[in-house]
């Protein structure tokens, strides 16, 4: 039990594109999802705390016009990174919440050319 | 991660017991977790504790929790190969929302 899928795991785009990415929480609801973005060799960095039919809590510094995160329903949250750039390139990873235990998704490796 | 702290790396052999340390603040914590990140993948919840535990046993992984001190363990029994991998120490708080604070995260590396 307590399955997060994310969808795609890879993807790569071009500069000033825009590019969602789906968490779904598989054989649970969560009413709050976590978006996390991880550099190379470092720790998660939390971006967001997406909350169902609300809008979603951004952590100081995380332009939340940039990342926009929709959360429309029990099981799925999205993160859409608009007007993409290379600085974008970065591993996200979601998270969904089960009473006081988050679990993760496989992460998204997004790259912008 | 800046409040939850943990050595970068340890490396044991094949069969030794590993020991991973972590050091947290906010006394508040609810939970402590154990988590394991493989190359290219996401986290894997490996074990929790409640902060009112000192000790919690699960197979090969053993938590410990000095709550006086704030300081969090994680042994690996007869350590394999394939627990070569990066384990997260994270804290839940509940202070100002939910929110799960992870350490930098201590690579592990199992020689053969």
């Amino acid at each position: 039990g307590a399955v997060v899928s994310q969808h795609p795991s890879r993807v790569i785009c071009k500069s000033g594109t825009s590019v969602k990415i789906e968490c779904r929480s598989l054989d649970f609801q969560a009413t709050t999802m976590f978006w996390y973005r991880q550099f190379p060799k470092q720790s998660l960095m939390l971006m967001a705390t997406s909350n169902e039919g609300s809008k979603a809590t951004y952590e100081q510094g995380v332009e939340k016009d940039k990342f926009l995160i929709n959360h429309a329903s029990l099981t799925l949250s999205t993160l859409t990174v608009t007007s993409a750039h290379p600085e974008d390139s970065s591993f996200y990873i979601c998270s969904a919440s089960l009473g006081d235990t988050q679990y993760f998704g496989p992460g998204t490796r997004l790259t912008v050319l | 991660g800046e409040d939850v702290e943990q050595s970068l790396f340890l490396s044991v052999r094949e069969g030794d017991s590993s020991v991973i340390n972590c050091t947290y603040t906010d006394s508040s914590s609810t939970y402590l977790y154990w988590y394991k990140q493989e190359p290219g993948a996401g986290l894997q919840l490996l074990t929790y504790i409640f902060s009112n535990m000192d000790m919690k046993q699960d197979q090969r992984l053993t938590v410990l929790l000095n709550k006086k001190d704030k300081h969090l363990s994680l042994r690996i029994a007869d350590t394999q190969t394939g627990d070569s991998a990066i384990y997260f120490c994270a804290e839940s708080r509940r202070t100002g929302g939910f929110k799960t604070i992870f350490g930098a995260g201590t690579r592990l590396f199992v020689k053969a």
